[in-house]
C-alpha cells in the first residue's frame, strides 16, 4: 500500500492546456502539502492544507490552485501552463500535531512537461 | 531569513568508505532539522531527524547526524557506504509548528559510489 500517491507519474503537454495532479494519502495524516522541485533539484513549498484548510501558501502564480475534498486528498490544478511551470511535483503529508507535525512523507513525483 | 547550505553539490565516494555530507543552516530559532534522500525517479524519504535532545542522531539504512549548534551546522554521516546509497540528499530545516509546517530544503548533494 502506497503511503502517499500521486497521478500521473508522467505529464506531457502543451502550453496554454490545464491539467490537474492529483494525491492521496493513506495514513491518517491531517496536513497534507504541494512541493515543487526545479530542474536545479531545488525544493520549495507551494500550498499547504489542514483538515481541507488552505495553511501555507507561498508566492505562486494564480494559474495554481489547490483543492482538498477531504484530509486524505489534496489536488492541483494548473491553468494556462507555461514552459517554466516544468517540474517535479511533490505531495507529502504530515500528522496535525505533536513532533510527527515535522516529519513529511512525501509521494514518487509528477514530473511536468510543458513544450 | 530562514536558508539552508549544503556546500557540496557533488560527493564521490567508494565503496565501503566513510561518508560525510555538510550542512549549514541559518534560523531564527532553534530549528527542527531533517535529511531525506531521493532516490533517482523516487520521492523524499526521511533518514533521520533532530528535535532535542542528544545532538547525535541515528537514523535508517546506518546513517547518523551530529548537530552542532554552535556552528549551525547538522552533519550527516555513515560508516560504510553501500551502492545502493547513491542518491540525491538534502537537509531540511523547519519550525515546530502544529498544522503545517513550511520545511526549507537545501539544494541536496548527489552522491555517487564507485566500485
Amino acid at each position: 500500500d502506497t503511503a502517499v500517491s500521486q497521478t500521473p507519474k508522467y505529464l506531457v503537454t502543451q502550453m496554454g492546456n490545464d491539467k490537474s495532479i492529483k494525491c492521496e494519502q493513506n495514513l491518517g495524516h491531517d496536513t497534507m502539502y504541494w512541493y515543487k522541485q526545479d530542474s536545479k533539484k531545488f525544493l520549495k513549498i507551494m500550498f499547504s492544507y489542514n483538515n481541507k484548510e488552505l495553511i501555507i501558501n507561498e508566492t505562486v502564480p494564480n494559474r495554481f490552485s489547490p483543492k482538498s475534498p477531504d484530509k486524505a486528498h489534496l489536488n492541483l490544478h494548473i491553468n494556462s501552463l507555461e514552459l517554466g511551470d516544468s517540474a517535479v511535483y511533490f505531495c507529502a503529508s504530515s500528522q496535525g500535531t505533536g513532533s510527527g507535525a515535522n516529519v513529511l512523507t512525501f509521494g514518487a513525483g509528477s514530473r511536468l512537461t510543458v513544450l | 531569513a530562514q536558508s539552508v547550505t549544503q556546500p557540496d553539490i557533488h560527493i564521490t565516494v567508494s565503496e565501503g568508505a566513510s561518508l560525510e555530507l555538510r550542512c549549514n543552516y541559518s534560523y531564527g530559532a532553534t530549528p527542527y532539522l531533517f535529511w531525506y534522500v531521493q532516490s533517482p525517479g523516487q520521492g523524499l524519504q526521511l533518514l533521520l531527524k533532530y528535535f532535542s535532545g542528544d545532538t547525535l542522531v541515528q537514523g535508517i539504512k546506518g546513517f547518523e547526524a551530529e548537530f552542532k549548534m554552535s556552528q549551525a551546522s547538522f552533519k550527516l554521516r555513515k560508516p560504510s557506504v553501500h551502492w545502493s546509497d547513491a542518491a540525491e540528499y538534502f537537509c531540511a530545516v523547519g519550525p515546530y509548528q502544529t498544522g503545517a509546517n513550511n520545511l526549507f530544503f537545501g539544494t541536496g548533494t548527489r552522491l555517487t559510489v564507485i566500485p
